[in-house]
């Protein structure tokens, strides 16, 4: 198995431009899970799926994010208009559900905004 | 209340060392307490997981104690390599959430060799 994938690894843009992050979990697997990691706040949840249907965005920072899962082996995550305080590695995960908590990480997509 | 603090910060070992990672919770509906190990420049991946009806499990040269009243848990890393050297996790999951897990802050360790 490949393994989530995520795209694209890094992203540099300027500030006020749209992002969007891809993410192909684990075929399979029925949650996927996006976090953001920083220095100051490390990882984050923002938002996750169950079964393509977003249950929890208590953790998206403020309308300029949202995201989306179209089906089970696609999701993004955009930001519109970003900022320099988006900057951070936005990390993909997934997990089948059977085993509470063994999530599946991507390798990450690390964003800076100038 | 959904918390998971981590300590140390960081941590720097000799080879052959025992690393010691401490984290505390306060929310008694966490069930489930895994560590998860990252590498730089890679995702976090799973390394060793405990339920709290369990005081202490191995696997290898990583052990993790658990102390449920003291609602606190610990990874233990055994005759420390450098190839340990990454930044460790705690985290917890809250009763019925599915997978959705709850980070502690992290801790770099850097074993020396």
């Amino acid at each position: 198995d490949a393994g989530v994938i995520q795209s694209p690894r890094h992203e540099v843009t300027e500030m006020g431009q749209e992002v969007t992050l891809r993410c192909k979990p684990i075929s399979g697997h029925n949650s996927l899970f996006w976090y953001r990691q920083t220095m100051m706040r490390g990882l984050e949840l923002l938002i996750y799926f169950n079964n393509n249907v977003p249950i929890d965005d208590s953790g998206m920072p403020e309308d300029r994010f949202s995201a989306k899962m179209p089906n089970a082996s696609f999701s993004t995550l955009k930001i519109q208009p970003s900022e320099p305080r988006d900057s951070a590695v936005y990390f993909c995960a997934s997990s089948m559900g059977l085993l509470p908590g063994e999530l599946f990480f991507g390798e990450g997509s690390r964003l800076t905004v100038l | 209340q959904q918390q998971v603090k981590q300590s140390p910060q960081s941590l720097i070992v000799q080879k052959g060392g025992i690393p010691i990672i401490n984290c505390a919770y306060e929310n008694t509906a966490f069930d489930y307490f895994p560590w998860y190990q990252q590498f730089p420049g890679k995702g976090p991946a799973l390394l060793i997981a405990i339920r709290p009806d369990v005081s202490e499990k191995k696997e290898g040269r990583f052990t993790i104690s658990f102390n449920k009243s003291a609602k606190q848990f610990s990874l233990h890393i055994m005759d420390s390599q450098p190839g340990d050297s990454a930044t460790y996790f705690c985290a917890a999951r809250w009763e019925t959430s599915g997978s959705r897990l709850t980070f502690g802050e992290g801790t770099q360790l850097t074993v020396n060799p």
